[in-house]
């Protein structure tokens, strides 16, 4: 079975600064691994995966993350937060059989980008 | 239409109503899902339907019965509920299993309960 970690549950930054959100899994078997966001009052968007191939992805509004199997670790980046990035942030893992049905979600980092 | 639709997004319903809430993909996916999102709580998934079969049930109250009569559609019944069912119920879909390409769940927008 796999886990999700989020280690940090609020990430206040200022506007034009950078963040990085941590995200740590565990797993016995090869992962794919996504990042969604979700703004309030909406439902979950896809900002990135990774499946195979390179270890750096490259999202939408300008997020990367990093796949680094030694460290089980998939840490979601941006280099200048807009204030309209603030939102809720679920890293999240799947095995590759049957993957919807063995989605699990780690528990989400609130980034809220300030003035 | 796009994507995963639900209805209605937000829901008042005392103990003793029965309601329903529905859900709708247009990505012609084969997998449709129910999570439930409360406050300071992680995502839990409730039911699962691959094919329109339901493959997962993680040990959700009977008070909550789904409903998949098609590959684009999905119900979830309500009756009886308590207030700390109040939360935000969320419906995905995914092109699941072998023939899937990108292994990654599509989102509704949620449908916002609140139990008096």
């Amino acid at each position: 079975a796999q886990s999700v970690t989020q280690l940090d549950s609020q990430v206040p930054v200022f506007e034009e600064a950078p963040v990085e959100l941590r995200c740590n899994y565990s797993s016995s078997v090869s992962v794919y691994l996504f990042w969604y966001v979700q703004y309030p009052n909406q439902g979950l968007q896809l900002l990135l995966k990774y499946l195979s191939g390179s270890t750096l992805v490259k999202g939408i509004n300008g997020f990367e993350a990093e796949f680094n199997k030694s460290q089980t670790s998939f840490h979601l980046r941006k280099p200048s937060v807009h204030i309209s990035d603030t939102a809720e942030y679920f890293c999240a893992v799947s095995d590759h059989e049957n993957y919807g049905q063995n989605f699990v979600f780690g528990p989400g980092t609130r980034l809220s980008v300030l003035p | 239409e796009t994507g995963v639709t639900q209805t209605p997004r937000h829901l008042v319903m005392g103990m003793t109503n029965k309601k329903s809430l529905k859900c709708e993909q247009h990505l012609g996916h084969n997998a449709m899902y129910w999570y439930k999102q409360s406050a300071k709580k992680p995502l839990e998934l409730m039911f699962v339907y691959s094919l329109e079969e339901r493959v997962e049930n993680n040990s959700v109250p009977s008070r909550f019965s789904p409903e998949c009569p098609n590959s684009s559609h999905l119900f979830l019944h309500l009756h009886t509920l308590q207030p700390e069912d109040s939360a935000l119920y969320l419906c995905a879909s995914s092109q699941d299993g072998l023939a899937g390409d990108t292994g990654e769940l599509f989102f509704g927008e949620g449908s916002r309960l609140t139990v008096l």
